[in-house]
């Protein structure tokens, strides 16, 4: 079964500052997607950016990018000029075509001022 | 505009009860899903259907019992064979194709009286 781990329960970040959010997979797939989802204290869930395998070119969304090493199996998110807003959970999610998503089990950012 | 409407945003189960959560889509979607997320954890699926008529159970189906007679609506009813049923409670919906994030409803959080 495919699994995903978020080795980071915890992370801080100055305001205005970068942080970067791990993420890795485990799969025996070529194809498949890949997902950022946010979830701020009001629990809904927010996608952030997403990958699909097969692009070599990572997916950027304003100050989201992510890093994808496909032979590595990771899929991280950096967070540039951090802004109090972007303070939540992160959840990252694998899927392959016709499945289900599995998530993994967070990451809680925290933007200081 | 489109979305996903969970109902209600609070309930609250007597032992032995059986109770429903409600979810509606009205973004067309073929697929949903049921999440549980328990307090500073990752989501984890209870059910999923990916046409009308058809689900299968996800990781986490004791204790719980869906149907998928319209293609709008996936409800989730959680039995008195769920012994710890406190937690928050999230629907997602989806196109088929992997490359389609799953939108999600605002969730309902469930509490045992």
């Amino acid at each position: 079964a495919q699994t995903v781990t978020q080795s980071q329960p915890e992370m801080s970040v100055q305001e205005a500052e970068t942080v970067t959010l791990s993420c890795t997979y485990d799969t025996s797939e070529s194809d498949y997607y890949l997902f950022w989802y946010k979830q701020p204290p009001s629990r809904q869930m927010i996608l952030v950016i997403r990958q699909e395998a097969y692009k070599q070119q990572n997916a950027t969304e304003n100050r989201f990018s992510v890093n994808f090493q496909k032979a590595a199996k990771s899929f991280s998110l950096k967070i540039s000029d951090s802004q109090l807003g972007d303070a939540a959970m992160y959840f990252c999610a694998y899927r392959e075509y016709g499945n289900k998503l599995v998530f993994g089990a967070g990451t809680i950012l925290r933007v200081k001022s | 505009d489109g979305g996903i409407t969970q109902s209600p945003k609070y309930l609250f189960r007597k032992e032995g009860q059986n109770v429903t959560l409600s979810c509606e889509q009205n973004l067309n979607h073929d697929a949903m899903y049921w999440y549980r997320q328990d307090p500073g954890q990752g989501l984890r699926l209870i059910y999923y259907s990916q046409i009308v008529n058809d689900f299968q159970k996800g990781d986490i189906a004791e204790g719980y019992s869906v149907s998928r007679e319209k293609k709008e609506s996936f409800p989730l009813t959680v039995t008195s064979a769920q012994k710890n049923p406190t937690a928050f409670y999230l629907c997602a919906s989806s196109n088929r194709q992997a490359n389609q994030p799953q939108h999600f409803g605002d969730g309902t959080r469930l509490s045992i009286l």
